[in-house]
């Protein structure tokens, strides 16, 4: 089976800096996910890491440890439209588990 | 290029009833995947389908249904409705041409929300 796990809530102030973490335990790994969702809307695709290391994108940066379980979705300099519930997936056979989402709240 | 399709919205019923709803995927896209999304649960993986066949499903009951047509358009129903039923229900889906840049991608639908009382 899949175990995930990332803290439920973070804050964080405009124009910082955030990590969010993510544990996992898993019977099969094919990649680990990042998707953002904001209220009310649909999950959308922000980043995949498939072998350890570093993937940047723009304002947003996934880093994976396969032999650690581990994984941290970095956002810089923070703006308010990035508050969202950021989910965390691991991919599995023709399937995404997902961690229960971390809620981060950007205040100015 | 239209993204995935869900309908209803939004739809109310009441307990014992059953209820379909409908996803259309991406042009191209073959895999479609339905998510059952709570407060308390978050996102779980009901099912999912490639080529009109369910390659994988979730722990949920037999009340949960779904299929896959020729297009790959995909409904799913869920029968006996009970209250613990109420949530968003999400369908994604994604491109799976073996090693294609982001194959793996889901992109989801807005969803249908249900609402039993």
């Amino acid at each position: 089976g899949q175990n995930i796990d990332q803290p439920t809530e973070m804050t964080a102030t405009e124009g910082a800096i955030v990590q969010i973490n993510c544990t996992y335990q898993t019977s099969g790994f094919n990649g680990l996910f990042w998707y953002q969702q904001h209220a009310g809307e649909a999950p959308t695709f922000l980043s995949y890491n498939v072998l350890d290391g570093l993937e940047e994108k723009g304002r947003f940066s996934s880093f994976l440890s396969r032999s650690k379980g581990y994984s941290y979705l970095l956002l810089k300099e923070l703006q308010m439209k990035d508050s969202a519930s950021y989910l965390c997936a691991v991919g599995g056979y023709s399937t995404l588990t997902f961690g229960k989402g971390t809620m981060l709240l950007v205040s100015p | 290029k239209a993204g995935v399709t869900q309908t209803p919205r939004y739809l109310i019923k009441t307990r014992g009833q059953q209820v379909t709803l409908s996803c259309s995927p991406i042009s191209g896209h073959r895999s479609v995947s339905w998510y059952q999304q709570t407060p308390g649960q978050g996102l779980q993986f009901l099912f999912e389908y490639f080529s009109e066949t369910q390659r994988n499903k979730g722990n949920f009951p037999g009340r949960f249904s779904g299929r896959q047509f020729s297009n790959s358009r995909s409904e799913m129903n869920v029968s006996t409705l009970e209250l613990g039923d109420s949530a968003l229900y999400l369908c994604a889906s994604s491109l799976e041409v073996q090693g294609a840049e982001g194959a793996n991608v889901l992109t989801f639908g807005a969803g249908s929300r249900l609402t039993v009382l």
